[in-house]
């Protein structure tokens, strides 16, 4: 069974640029989430989908990041314009159904933003 | 809200010895999970083990076991004859019942050298 794929795996950008992360659950996974992890910390979620509708976008700024998944399979998240901060790795996972699934994460995107 | 603490930055294991790594958490539901992600170099988070509120024994899997203990609100993880491959950043998580609280909630980690 295949994991969840993301792309890219690194992204270096100039600050004020925007970028946008790409994520493949595994197939017959309803719920995704991307998270953010800042180095030195655990992973934050940022937003959850549930198929193509958004469960819960409490913790993602969203004067600046953006998520889609459109057809309730693969998700684009996007971030523009990108700040200096948001150097971090966005991981994806998905889990079956819903959060009291296992979740399964995907090897993360490392954005750095010079 | 939920809080999980990992007071130890890093940590160094002989191979072959046990080690400890210890978690706290902080939760008001009653009804709560515990799990332990290995996150190695390439970035990837992977599941360990889980440990319910309401479960009596200590969850084991392989060489990593729970040592839950409910009354101090803590959930280390022991990794038993220290492989070379488990050098790696650890973390733990819980997971609420209800609302938001059912989101993970990860600690800061934990990183693992485990020396030759």
């Amino acid at each position: 069974e295949a994991g969840v794929a993301q792309s890219p795996r690194y992204k270096i950008i100039e600050k004020r640029q925007s970028v946008a992360f790409w994520c493949n659950p595994i197939s017959g996974h309803a719920t995704l989430y991307w998270y953010q992890q800042i180095l030195g910390q655990g992973p934050k979620l940022l937003i959850q989908f549930q198929n193509n509708g958004v469960v819960d976008d409490s913790q993602l700024p969203k004067d600046r990041f953006s998520a889609e998944r459109l057809k309730g399979v693969d998700s684009t998240l996007k971030i523009q314009p990108a700040k200096l901060e948001d150097s971090a790795v966005y991981l994806c996972a998905s889990s079956f159904r819903d959060p009291l699934d296992e979740q399964f994460f995907g090897p993360g995107t490392r954005l750095t933003v010079l | 809200a939920q809080k999980i603490t990992q007071t130890q930055p890093g940590m160094f294991v002989q191979e072959k010895e046990a080690v400890t790594l210890d978690c706290t958490y902080d939760t008001s539901d009653q009804s709560y999970g515990l799990f332990w992600y290995k996150q190695p170099s390439s970035g990837e988070m992977i599941f360990l083990i889980y440990q319910g509120s309401y479960d009596e024994q200590n969850a084991t899997e392989g060489r990593y076991s729970l040592n839950f203990q409910k009354a101090r609100k803590s959930a280390n993880l022991v990794i038993s004859a220290s492989q070379l491959g488990d050098s790696a950043m650890y973390f733990c998580a819980m997971r609420g019942a209800t609302g938001s609280a059912r989101q993970l909630t990860f600690g800061s980690g934990t990183q693992l050298t485990v020396l030759p």
